[in-house]
This record gives structure tokens, sequence and C-alpha cells, in this order.
């Protein structure tokens, strides 16, 4: 059974700061891995998708990295902003119907 | 365009009521799923279809029911509420290939008291 493991489950950073949130899943028989933003009462939002025979990907300020065969992601924030509080969680997609295995999630705050 | 809408946005129930959770998505994807997610918890998937008149359970689907009649529809039905059935609620769906982003709604708060 699919098992993805997030740490830390939260983080308090000062503003600029970059900083570093991990995944890692327990079968590497992935499709992809995907890392979520939620913010409080809202639903989950896509930000990263990285296919299994990528390493990368990137968008604005947001990079995500994926090891396969060692079961880990990281998703790298650089100068962090207040707007980036949230919780973000990471999922892999796995089997037939694309099902999705998620983690507890990082609660993230950047004070000012 | 709206993408995935759920209704109610809260809802409290007594012991023994029932409900259905609305779901419809305007994007013609094939996928959609329905999870809960508890405080501190990840979500844990209740059902799931990959098109109209294809259900399957997923991890957490006793006390739950599902239909999809339409490849827009997808409602979660509560049979009996109990107070182990409070938590969020959330719908997603996603295209029919593996590498598409998954799309979810904004959630429905449920309390059964």
């Amino acid at each position: 059974k699919q098992e993805v493991t997030q740490i830390p489950a939260a983080l308090s950073v000062p503003e600029g700061e970059n900083l570093v949130l991990n995944c890692s899943f327990t079968d590497s028989a992935i499709y992809n891995l995907q890392w979520f933003r939620q913010d409080p009462g809202k639903g989950l939002t896509s930000l990263l998708l990285i296919q299994s025979s990528q390493r990368e990907q990137t968008s604005g300020r947001l990079n995500a990295s994926l090891d396969k065969s060692s079961g880990r992601s990281t998703l790298y924030i650089a100068a962090s902003q207040p707007g980036d509080s949230a919780t973000y969680l990471c999922a892999v997609t796995t089997g037939t119907a694309s099902k999705l295995t998620f983690g507890t999630g990082t609660r993230l705050q950047v004070t000012l | 365009n709206a993408g995935v809408t759920q209704t109610p946005k809260f809802r409290i129930l007594k012991i023994g009521q029932s409900m259905t959770l609305q779901c419809t998505q305007d994007m013609n994807h094939n996928y959609m799923y329905w999870y809960r997610q508890d405080p501190g918890m990840g979500l844990k998937l209740i059902y799931y279809s990959v098109g109209a008149g294809i259900t399957d359970k997923g991890e957490v689907p006793n006390g739950y029911n599902v239909s999809r009649s339409t490849t827009e529809d997808f409602p979660l039905r509560l049979e009996l509420a109990a107070p182990s059935q409070t938590s969020v609620y959330f719908c997603a769906s996603k295209g029919g290939h593996p590498n598409e982003k998954l799309f979810f709604g904004s959630g429905t708060q449920l309390s059964v008291l």
C-alpha cells in the first residue's frame, strides 16, 4: 500500500527566506507527483505536477524535484512572502483510474 | 469556467439522518473522486468514477454511496449519518490521462451531532 509522508508538519519562516518542504513515498511505481496548496476553508489547488520521467518542474518562485528511485520529492519556495502562508500537500498518482494518495501536509506560515 | 462546484458548503445533520452532497463539473472530465479530510490528516478516497455509469470504492467507502448517471454529476449519498462522518468533503475531477492535473471543489463542511 502506498504511503506518503510529509516533514515537517508545520514550519514558520520570516519573509524573504528560501525554504524546502519534503515529501516521501513508499512505492516508486508512480505516474507522477503533484504538489497542492490549500488555504484555510478552501479546496486544493494544483501547483506543480512532475511526471515520473521528469526530475523537476518550475513555476515562478516554486521548484519541485522528484527522485523516484529513492521515493522523495522536495518543493523549494524562493524568497517567501506572507501570501505563501498555506498548507502544502503532495500526492502521488498510481494504478488504474489515476488514484491519488495524499500526504498529511506541511502548514507554512511566513511572518513579516 | 466554474470548474468543480460542490453544494452545500456547510451542513449540520442529526445522527441517523441522510443527505446528498452534490458535485458537478463543466470540464468534460471522465474521472471524478470524493475525498474526506479530517483535521491533521491527509485526504482519504471514498469513491471514484472513471466515467458515466461506472463507480468504485476507495479506501473508506462504508456509510456512503455514489452514482454517476452523467459525465458532469457525481453525487455522494450519506445514509444513516454517524458522528464519525463529521469531516470536510471534497469532490475532484480530472481528464483521462494519468498526467493531467486534479481539480478540486471548495468543499462541504459536515457536522453530525
